[in-house]
């Protein structure tokens, strides 16, 4: 069983829309997920973290955990153009060093 | 803001050379690390580093696989002998001390192409 799964996308919606992105990961104790943002050439940056279920949000970004699912989700409100890079979702496990990333879904806002 | 910095940008070398990447990390933090990817596939943890030694590693990480911190600031991760397989982005990250990975900072990457 694959640890984290992402649709790779491409996804292309138009500016101002809510953008939905979702991963699915298969259980552990003790874990944690975070989303990253990367733009092209360049490496993955922090956008959120969470630990627990539930939402959490952060100015235009929720980050959302349903444990009896096993899913995770990024939702972008008030889309912009420059929000147009590829979204990683990634696992921690405590007391465990490595994170396990989704493929990334590539996600373009059009003005 | 503090950044992690890699060199070079992009390496090209023949097949059977060895290669040193280089990453200088944010100055306060603890913890290093090396991740790669493949074009097209996903992201890759290889080692983690925390007090001068290696505290986690892969199955890709092999023998042909080493790092080190050879001075304050710097990180390496050398590639001995490389293979066609070897070419991807590799990414250097760092964090400061705690509980959770919540806090890498990842560099820009390294482009290793294997030739």
């Amino acid at each position: 069983q694959k640890e984290v799964e992402q649709d790779p996308g491409p996804l292309s919606v138009p500016e101002g829309a809510i953008v939905s992105l979702n991963c699915t990961y298969s259980n552990s104790a003790f874990q944690y997920f975070m989303w990253y943002r990367q733009y092209s050439r360049k490496g993955p940056e922090l956008l959120m973290y969470t630990y627990s279920s539930g939402n959490k949000e952060d100015g235009r970004f929720t980050a959302q955990v349903d444990k009896s699912s096993k899913y995770i989700s990024l939702f972008i409100r008030d889309s912009q153009p420059s929000d147009s890079a590829t979204y990683l979702c990634a696992r921690g496990i405590q007391g465990a060093q490595k994170l396990v990333f989704g493929q990334g879904t590539r996600l373009t806002i059009n003005p | 803001e503090p950044e992690v910095t890699q060199t070079p940008s992009h390496q090209v070398t023949q097949m059977g050379q060895e290669v040193i990447l280089r990453c200088v990390p944010i100055s306060n933090h603890l913890y290093f690390y090396w991740y790669r990817q493949i074009l097209g596939q996903k992201v890759e943890f290889l080692v983690s580093f925390y007090n001068n030694e290696i505290s986690e590693k892969s199955e890709i990480f092999d023998d042909q696989f080493s790092v080190e911190r050879p001075d304050g600031s710097n990180f390496t991760l050398k590639i001995r002998s490389t293979k066609l397989e070897d070419s991807a982005m590799y990414f250097c990250a760092s964090r400061p001390e705690g509980q959770f990975n919540y806090g890498y900072t990842f560099g820009s990457g390294t482009r290793l192409t294997v030739v």
